[in-house]
């Protein structure tokens, strides 16, 4: 089984600054990764597929990057609504699919 | 506008059984692979179950094989979870998720807003 690893967990942010978070593979996942955003309460929902692919309706300011082991997603200018949780999730060699821990956005 | 919504969640006892159903709407629902997907309070996710747009093949998390079982009826538009021997640590949020191709083995690109299931006695 392929273990995602995320990080940080917790990162603290102004609004309007640049976020990067990253999520490491065990093994290599090739482009076969997606990032979700989860808000309390809420349903998770697709950002980022295919590692640098943005979903459909997911503004510019969300960018991923990254193949094989390494990925980082990026938020340009924090907005308040981007405070959240967000999960890395690998689609590579599965069953099963797995998530990273998340990591959890807050506001500085 | 693409929805899923789930349902059958409930408090049973250890050793229990629950039928989970997840109804879609706005999208053809035999073309598409669906998932579930569970949350543990105040934990992160974790993938049970997925199945192909025909129902031919199915997929499950070594956690929940031979306990869960993923079904879908293409006439009605919906999804199951039949979770039997549940366990204390089944305790969730179940999502139903959709994939984006037919078959499975890709992202989750909507999400149900989750049915809550508590197992306790």
């Amino acid at each position: 089984e392929i273990v995602m690893t995320q990080s940080p967990a917790t990162l603290s942010v102004s609004p309007g600054e640049r976020a990067t978070l990253s999520c490491r593979a065990s093994q290599s996942v090739s482009s076969n990764l997606a990032w979700y955003q989860q808000k309390p309460g809420q349903a998770p929902r697709l950002l980022i597929y295919d590692a640098s692919t943005r979903a459909t309706g997911i503004p510019a300011r969300f960018s991923g990057s990254g193949s094989g082991t390494e990925f980082t997603l990026t938020i340009s200018s924090l907005q308040s609504e981007d405070f959240a949780v967000y999960y890395c999730q690998h689609y590579n060699n599965w069953p099963p699919y797995t998530f990273g821990q998340g990591t959890k956005l807050e506001i500085k | 506008e693409v929805q899923l919504v789930e349902s059958g969640g409930g408090l049973v006892h250890p050793g229990g059984s629950l039928r989970l159903s997840c109804a879609a709407s706005g999208f053809t629902f035999s073309g598409y692979a669906m998932n579930w997907v569970r949350q543990a309070p105040g934990k992160g996710l974790e993938w049970d179950s997925g199945i192909s747009g025909s129902g031919g093949s199915t997929y499950y998390a070594d956690s929940v094989k031979g306990r869960f079982t993923i079904s879908r009826d293409n006439a009605k538009n919906t999804l199951y979870l039949q979770m039997n021997s549940l366990r204390a640590e089944d305790t969730a949020v179940y999502y139903c998720a959709k994939g984006p191709i037919w078959s499975a083995g890709k992202y989750m690109d909507v999400w149900g807003k989750g049915t809550t299931v508590i197992v306790s006695s």
